[in-house]
């Protein structure tokens, strides 16, 4: 079964940092292109950050440029984000997504873990 | 970054109604458009990719169409388990963008 699984979520105070994982199984994880999306509480998607099947290329939105690192382990089949100088607006559920190779979309998405910057 | 703009913002409607929500481009992103799907505590589900082409296993009355920088999603028909939330999404040019999404409500 292809699958997406976040983990990593958590309660965290402003200014400090986490790091998220999405495992991935059931696909050629090496041959996508993968990306985080999150959502604020009653709010809509964000995109947040891309990076290439290889690695070698990594985009991000302008709110967590600089902040936020989008990386992966291909051997591990896992993407990562890690996430600093957290502050109110970063709460939200992150989705891990999988980019289609052949077409313009987001084919497989994770269910999502929970991040809540609070004091 | 290319902005889109949905409309509307939120719609009723009854079963076996016909709808139709809108995704404009602030500029031209091909047929780089997708569609999304969501419920309630749950991931997003691709309906529409390409701007046009039905995703495997969604239902025929999901259609989608427009080019450049106007694009629709139409439901010919609803079924309850259609209400939900809409977003479109360019993956034309990063930054990638989603439309503010469309609430889909029962009549």
């Amino acid at each position: 079964e292809v699958q997406l699984v976040e983990s990593g979520g958590g309660l965290v105070k402003p200014g400090g940092s986490l790091r998220l994982s999405c495992a991935a199984s059931g696909f050629t994880f090496s041959s996508y292109y993968m990306n985080w999306v999150r959502q604020a509480p009653g709010k809509g998607l964000e995109w947040v950050a891309s990076v290439s099947s290889t690695g070698n290329h990594i985009f991000y939105s302008d709110s967590v440029q600089g902040r936020f690192t989008i990386s992966r382990d291909n051997a591990k089949n896992s993407l990562y984000l890690h996430m600093s100088s957290l502050g109110a607006e970063d709460t939200a559920v992150y989705f891990c997504a999988r980019e289609s190779t052949t077409w313009h979309a987001f084919d497989i998405w994770g269910q999502g873990t929970v991040v809540t910057v609070s004091s | 970054a290319i902005q889109l703009t949905q409309s509307p913002s939120s719609l009723s409607a009854s079963i076996g109604d016909r709808v139709t929500i809108t995704c404009r481009a602030s500029q031209g992103i091909s047929s780089s458009l997708a569609w999304y799907q969501q419920k309630p505590g749950k991931a997003p589900k691709v309906v529409i990719y390409d701007a046009s082409s039905l995703q495997s296993g969604v239902p025929s009355r999901f259609s989608g169409s427009g080019s450049g920088t106007d694009f629709t999603l139409t439901i010919s028909s609803l079924q309850p388990e259609d209400f939900a939330t809409y977003y479109c999404q360019q993956s034309n040019t990063y930054p990638y963008t989603f439309g503010q999404g469309t609430k889909l409500e029962i009549k």
